[in-house]
């Protein structure tokens, strides 16, 4: 699986977009970007994920780059329970692939 | 009410003795999944399993067994040859090629 790259920490005020980067540069053309969270001792939630094309749910939306080798994630309107560590993961799919997980965002959401 | 449960949610254990930490999921999912997350780290694949009575080594499996002899369950047996065993573990599953979802985890002490 492609190797990600993702700030170390960020802070975004209640009510305001919170826009997390990835970097993935060699990605390859059959792997998708997925996004989980983490909450402190809870286990990762899923977010979104996508091939090429932008998505959006009623989580979040997902932002790739024409040339796929980075993405943002968009929380449209952060509240204090977004609070939580924030995961870039590529992968193939079709197959009983591991995620990935590397030390991820830590975004704080303050008032 | 479906879903992914682990329990027990905390469990410690004597410094020698094997420990087994149980996932069940009733979401009809084929393949599921062991990780352990260490303090401030990402999650490492420990075993995981496509079908019933079939399991793969992941990339920390030294120390640990498991079993799948049923769909819905996929117990992970800490054994006294895992070193350094304290760790959150957490359990995951996924239908086909679909995306991955977790349990809420075990936090594991060893006295």
């Amino acid at each position: 699986d492609a190797k990600t790259t993702q700030p170390t920490s960020m802070d975004c005020a209640e009510g305001r977009a919170a826009n997390l980067p990835c970097n993935h540069s060699t990605i390859s053309g059959n792997e998708y970007v997925y996004w989980y969270r983490q909450i402190h001792s809870q286990g990762p939630q899923y977010i979104i994920h996508g091939l090429k094309n932008n998505e959006t749910n009623e989580m979040a939306s997902l932002i790739i780059t024409e040339d796929r080798k980075s993405s943002t994630l968009i929380l449209p309107h952060a509240t204090l329970r977004d609070t939580a560590v924030y995961y870039c993961i590529v992968t193939k799919t079709g197959t009983a692939s591991k995620l990935t997980f590397g030390t991820g965002t830590r975004l704080q959401v303050t008032l | 009410d479906g879903g992914i449960t682990q329990s027990p949610k905390y469990l410690f254990r004597k410094e020698g003795q094997n420990v087994t930490l149980s996932c069940e999921q009733n979401l009809n999912h084929d393949a599921m999944y062991w990780y352990r997350q260490d303090p401030g780290q990402g999650l490492r694949l420990i075993y995981y399993s496509q079908i019933v009575n079939d399991f793969q080594k992941g990339d920390i499996a030294e120390g640990y067994s498991v079993s799948r002899e049923k769909k819905e369950s996929f117990p992970l047996t800490v054994t006294s040859a895992q070193k350094n065993p304290t760790a959150f573990y957490l359990c995951a599953s996924r239908k086909g090629s679909d995306t991955q979802y977790f349990g809420p985890g075990t936090r594991l002490t060893v006295l």
